[in-house]
């Protein structure tokens, strides 16, 4: 399977625990991006990058939320101290850019990771 | 912030009857995409616009984006029970910011 995976794709949680996602994008892609949908919303966008490099994070997002892409292949996705408002799908999807400031191309979302926080 | 919302929410057709939704931003985008997300799973790109007053079509689905290029339209002609799922336009900002904002989703549901 030569798609966007990820890893778990079910994680239930306590409320004050850390978690951890990952994301394996199609081998050839150089953008990298995670996504929060809740029930009924569109996915949200939480952060991006282009190869290892975190080019943009949502203002929406705090500190308890933390990415990495340490050698520009797969992402990982911490958030500290869960809530229970932390429930949701975390997607992440993955596409081509030749350039920073091009416009963004389709990009190829995986299955997601659903987050129940008790 | 960007804003990105669609209309209707839900839309329940009859199967044959045609579908639209309508995608409006609350700034000028440089280009707008579309997904569908079937019950269950993930968005999957259906097409992109960059040009003002673009039109594409793939068979039975006409994608339209605005002369200001602040809206945007899916049209499905005839409809059939696969095009269940929900449609979701997404908006990049003018300046480049290779960030999408989705908008908020049209509900397709079908009577067979």
């Amino acid at each position: 399977d030569t798609g966007v995976s990820q890893d778990p794709r079910h994680k239930i949680t306590k409320r004050g625990q850390n978690v951890t996602f990952r994301c394996d994008p199609i081998s050839e892609h150089n953008r990298l991006y995670w996504y929060r949908q809740t029930l009924g919303q569109g996915p949200e966008f939480l952060t991006y990058f282009q190869n290892e490099a975190q080019l943009e994070k949502s203002r929406l997002l705090s500190d308890r939320f933390s990415a990495e892409r340490p050698k520009g292949s797969f992402s990982t996705l911490e958030i500290q101290h869960t809530e229970q408002g932390d429930s949701a799908m975390y997607l992440c999807a993955s596409s081509w850019g030749q350039k920073r400031s091009s416009i963004t191309s389709e990009q190829y979302f995986g299955p997601g990771t659903r987050l129940t926080v008790t | 912030g960007q804003q990105v919302m669609q209309i209707p929410q839900y839309q329940h057709v009859q199967e044959g009857e045609d579908f639209t939704t309508y995608c409006n931003s609350s700034t000028t985008l440089s280009n707008i995409q579309w997904y569908k997300q079937r019950p269950g799973g993930h968005p999957v790109f259906l097409i992109q616009l960059v040009k003002s007053g673009e039109v594409k079509k793939q068979k039975r689905l006409t994608f339209q984006f605005g002369e200001a290029k602040k809206n945007s339209s899916l049209h499905i002609t005839a409809t059939q029970t696969t095009d269940v799922g929900t449609y979701f336009c997404a908006g990049e900002a003018n300046f480049g910011n290779e960030k999408l904002t989705f908008g908020t989703g049209t509900r397709l549901t079908i009577i067979p």
